[in-house]
């Protein structure tokens, strides 16, 4: 059974950093793409961006480019979301999703975590 | 960067009842690469229809979608109370994949 299990909530202030992980399991982790979603208090979802965990490839959507990091550990099955100085902007939900991706980029997610809460507060 | 638009925003409707979403795309989706997802309260989002038309694996055959070019639907033919839920449709026929504001399905 493919399964993706995300790292628990956290609360944190601004300007701290954060780091947050999706474990992947029933499948060859290294071989599929892994894509980050953000979800905002009560809007929808947004593709922040996508890592191929066999070369570490990494593409970030336009609007989250310089904002955080996306990376993967293939020997732990495990991919990251991080920060280095969170604003309170960055209060979200955040999910990872293993994708279907096709030669010309084009991506979905097929199997998705549970989800992981951020929270910046001062 | 394609702008996916989503109509109605909610739709209430009784169990059992016929529930028609429409997603329409600023630019004609490639390939017909049009996915819809299921997210309920506190859920991730799960995938139900890919490629426009194909029902991702155990999704119910309640569940159907159609369309190409720039329109698609999703269709759920009898409603079941657990499918009252916010469905999102999402393109990813040009890079970055864009999703669709979401259209409620309440129960009325």
């Amino acid at each position: 059974e493919v399964q993706l299990v995300q790292s628990g909530a956290e609360v944190k202030k601004p300007g701290e950093s954060l780091k947050i992980s999706c474990k992947g399991s029933g499948y060859s982790f290294a071989s599929y793409w892994i894509g980050w979603v953000r979800q905002m208090p009560g809007k929808g979802l947004e593709w922040m961006g996508i890592i191929y965990p066999g070369d570490s490839d990494t593409r970030y959507s336009p609007s989250f480019q310089g904002q955080v990091a996306i990376s993967a550990d293939k020997s732990i099955s495990t991919a990251y979301l991080q920060w280095s100085s969170l604003q309170a902007s960055d209060t979200a939900m955040y999910y990872c999703a293993r994708l279907r991706h096709y030669d010309s980029g084009a991506y979905f997610g097929d199997y998705w975590g549970q989800g992981t809460l951020v929270t910046v507060s001062s | 960067e394609i702008v996916l638009t989503q109509s109605p925003g909610t739709l209430s409707l009784s169990p059992g009842e016929r529930a028609t979403l429409t997603c329409r795309a600023s630019q004609s989706v490639s390939s017909s690469y049009l996915a819809w997802y299921q997210q309920k309260p506190g859920q991730a989002p799960r995938l139900l229809i890919y490629g426009a038309s194909s029902r991702a694996t155990g999704i119910s055959d309640r569940f159907s979608g159609s369309g190409s070019g720039t329109d698609f639907t999703l269709t759920i033919s009898r409603l079941e109370p657990e499918d009252f839920a916010v469905y999102y449709c999402q393109q990813y026929g040009r890079s970055p994949g864009t999703f669709g504001q979401g259209t409620k399905v309440e129960i009325k």
